[in-house]
């Protein structure tokens, strides 16, 4: 089975752009969650959805956005994009996303860089 | 914001030493947590799903520990291997404010031939 799937790999924006973000959970799992992850820091919870509803929301801007679509897999989407926001960007996905037993499988990232 | 610490934050060891780090998070309102083995230019890996104070998971020569009423876990590796070098993650999931793992900075292994 594919795990999770992330693309693009790389992406290079410039200051002020936009960017989409894509992700595809693993077959049977319904819950997508996103995190950004900078150097020297633990990944930051950006959004959690389950069923194609948020479930929970990190300490982002609005410029931040997701959604998810009917066969669960998920877009991220940030706006007017700062230097700050060059990261890593990961997907996880899980059964319910809920729960103790609510193990996530991540997909390989995206990595952004704003010029 | 939940404050989750992780120590020491880089570590090398010989190949076939022992080693084990700490994962600090806060002691009240406990659901879970989560370890992670993220090797360098791969995905994070589950390891261990930790959720009952006193709970002991073991997968090979790797095991965790969770004590949630002082609030730390320790992940132990016995008899390292250069295979072993990664960065360890743990994640503590908050349910009371909607479902959200906080992670710690991790604490990055090197297991040296």
């Amino acid at each position: 089975d594919a795990g999770v799937t992330q693309s693009p790999t790389h992406l290079i924006k410039t200051r002020g752009q936009q960017v989409t973000l894509r992700c595809s959970p693993i077959s049977g799992h319904k819950s997508v969650s996103w995190y950004q992850q900078v150097l020297g820091q633990g990944p930051q919870f950006i959004f959690q959805y389950y069923e194609k509803e948020e479930r929970g929301r990190g300490n982002f801007p609005d410029r931040f956005s997701a959604r998810q679509f009917p066969n669960y897999s998920s877009e991220l989407n940030v706006n007017a994009l700062l230097l700050g926001d060059s990261a890593l960007y990961l997907c996880a996905s899980s059964w319910t996303g809920q729960g103790h037993y609510n193990e996530q499988f991540f997909g390989p990232g995206t990595r952004l860089t704003v010029l | 914001i939940l404050n989750v610490e992780q120590s020491p934050q880089s570590l090398h060891v010989q190949e076939g030493d022992s080693t084990n780090f700490t994962c600090s998070f806060p002691s009240s309102n406990f659901y879970a947590l989560h370890w992670y083995r993220w090797e360098t230019a791969k995905s994070p890996e589950a390891l261990f799903v930790m959720t009952l104070n006193g709970d002991e998971k073991k997968k090979g020569r790797i095991s965790a520990t969770l004590n949630t009423k002082e609030g730390y876990s320790y992940l132990y590796i016995k008899g390292s291997q250069p295979e072993d070098s990664a960065t360890y993650l743990c994640a503590f999931l908050d349910y009371t404010g909607g479902n959200q793992f906080y992670f710690g900075t991790g604490t990055s292994l090197t297991v040296i031939p």
